[in-house]
């Protein structure tokens, strides 16, 4: 099974503020890279599809990069409905894998 | 717009099986799959299994392979597990998945999850 490590686990930012979330995976996956957003209680919402594609109705402040094991997500001044759980995900072959979750809070 | 509504919470002691549903609106049901995940407490999200809402093909996760049945009828995918344990005990999502132009899969809307406890 392909491997998804993220980090970081948690980080504390402000109103404003630019974060950047990172997965690497344990073999190349070309971009098979989406990004979910999860508010506990409510739905996973889609963010970026193949690493780098904005789903529509997503603000522009959400951004993905990268290619072969190394991606990101980017957050450019972070709204107060932005603080939640991010989840990386390849889905390069089955089984479908997640990172284990970056939970930003308010500082 | 697109729903996928899922059934209501379920409490199962061990050894019993469960099933959750999730009926889909709002788009054409065979065109596309649908994926199970779960989120045990405290844990991340973890794929279980996939049908396609046309031809009915599924595909399992080893983990789940002898224990998950994933069917459709009509625009409702249902999702069985049997057997159930302890750490069986998570929120049970259904997506719906799309591809991108150059063909990665994607989970494009999710229902709100079924809270399935098992306890004795």
């Amino acid at each position: 099974d392909i491997q998804m490590t993220q980090s970081p686990s948690s980080l504390s930012a402000s109103v404003g503020d630019t974060v950047t979330i990172t997965c690497r995976a344990s073999q190349i996956i070309d971009k098979f890279v989406n990004w979910y957003q999860h508010i506990s209680g409510r739905a996973p919402r889609l963010l970026i599809y193949a690493t780098s594609d904005s789903r529509s109705g997503v603000p522009s402040r959400f951004s993905g990069s990268g290619s072969g094991t190394y991606f990101t997500l980017t957050i450019n001044s972070l709204q107060p409905e932005d603080f939640a759980t991010y989840y990386c995900q390849q889905t390069y072959s089955t089984p479908w894998t997640f990172g284990q979750g970056t939970k930003v809070d308010i500082k | 717009q697109v729903f996928l509504v899922q059934s209501g919470a379920e409490v199962k002691k061990p050894g019993a099986s469960v099933k959750v549903s999730c009926e889909a609106s709002g788009y054409i049901f065979s065109n596309f799959g649908i994926q199970w995940v779960r989120q045990a407490p405290g844990q991340s999200l973890e794929w279980m299994g996939w049908i396609h809402g046309g031809s009915g093909d599924t595909e399992y996760s080893q983990k789940f392979q002898d224990r998950l049945t994933v069917t459709r009828a009509a625009s409702t995918a249902y999702m069985e597990l049997t057997s159930l344990r302890s750490e069986d005990t998570a929120v049970y999502y259904c997506a719906s998945d799309a591809r991108s132009f150059l063909g990665v899969p994607y989970f494009d809307y999710w229902g709100r999850g079924t809270l399935v406890t098992v306890s004795s």
